[in-house]
């Protein structure tokens, strides 16, 4: 258990739907990262916050946000979705975000299916 | 930005046998080289990872080397068991001053008993 939540565990919905999907960093992580897991895309970076700041952005549809709360747990927002939105997504936390390279610990993931 | 290929794609053994994972990278401001294993169902979980003034680090029985000069680095373990059965991903830090990760594409390891 890498002590980062993420809720729900599965999510059906729709074309055309909005969802949003949920995480909890590990107690004391500032940093938190989305990533998508697709079967042709593989692994790829969405956007990171820190501390409730965007930080960077990967390659993230327009459909698609992202926020961080004041007490650090993040949403990924997604709207008008379509067949290929179909992934899992993953959350990441880290300590820092400025200072070295810190290691990222990896949520349970929510599948999402867009039927 | 940066590009991670890895090798092999899929990789059988026998159990006790040694499992090596190569992974290049193309953005040579990349400085953190970690590698995760996934099992079905979950999510990635970090077994070892690299900083890039260090050549090479253990820990019990998986290693990772990295050469900087021809960046790229490798997986290695050693005795495997059924246990290390799972999906490897190598990741790279996007350059310096960032912190997200690209990942390889993944090798599906599987340990025959």
């Amino acid at each position: 258990d890498s002590g980062v939540t993420q809720t729900p565990k599965h999510l059906i919905t729709a074309t055309g739907q909005r969802v949003t999907l949920r995480c909890s960093p590990r107690s004391g992580d500032l940093s938190v990262y989305w990533y998508q897991q697709s079967l042709d895309q593989g692994l790829q970076f969405l956007i990171q916050y820190y501390n409730g700041e965007e930080r960077a952005k990967g390659n993230i549809l327009e459909r698609f946000s992202a926020q961080q709360f004041p007490d650090l747990h993040s949403e990924l927002n997604l709207s008008s979705l379509e067949l290929g939105d179909s992934a899992l997504y993953f959350c990441a936390s880290s300590v820092r975000q400025d200072e070295g390279t810190d290691t990222q610990y990896f949520g349970p993931g929510t599948r999402l299916t867009v039927l | 930005g940066e590009n991670v290929e890895q090798h092999p794609s899929t990789l059988s053994v026998q159990e006790g046998d040694s499992a090596v994972i190569k992974c290049t990278y193309s953005d040579s401001a990349s400085n953190y080289f970690p590698w995760y294993k996934q099992e079905l169902g979950k999510g990635p979980q970090l077994i070892i990872d690299i900083r890039s003034n260090v050549g090479e680090k253990k820990d019990q029985r998986i290693a990772v080397t990295l050469n900087k000069t021809a960046k790229h680095f490798s997986l290695h373990i050693t005795e495997t068991q059924p246990e290390d059965s799972a999906v490897y991903f190598c990741a790279a830090t996007e350059g310096a001053g960032r912190r997200a990760l690209t990942f390889g594409s993944g090798t599906r390891l599987q340990v025959q008993p």
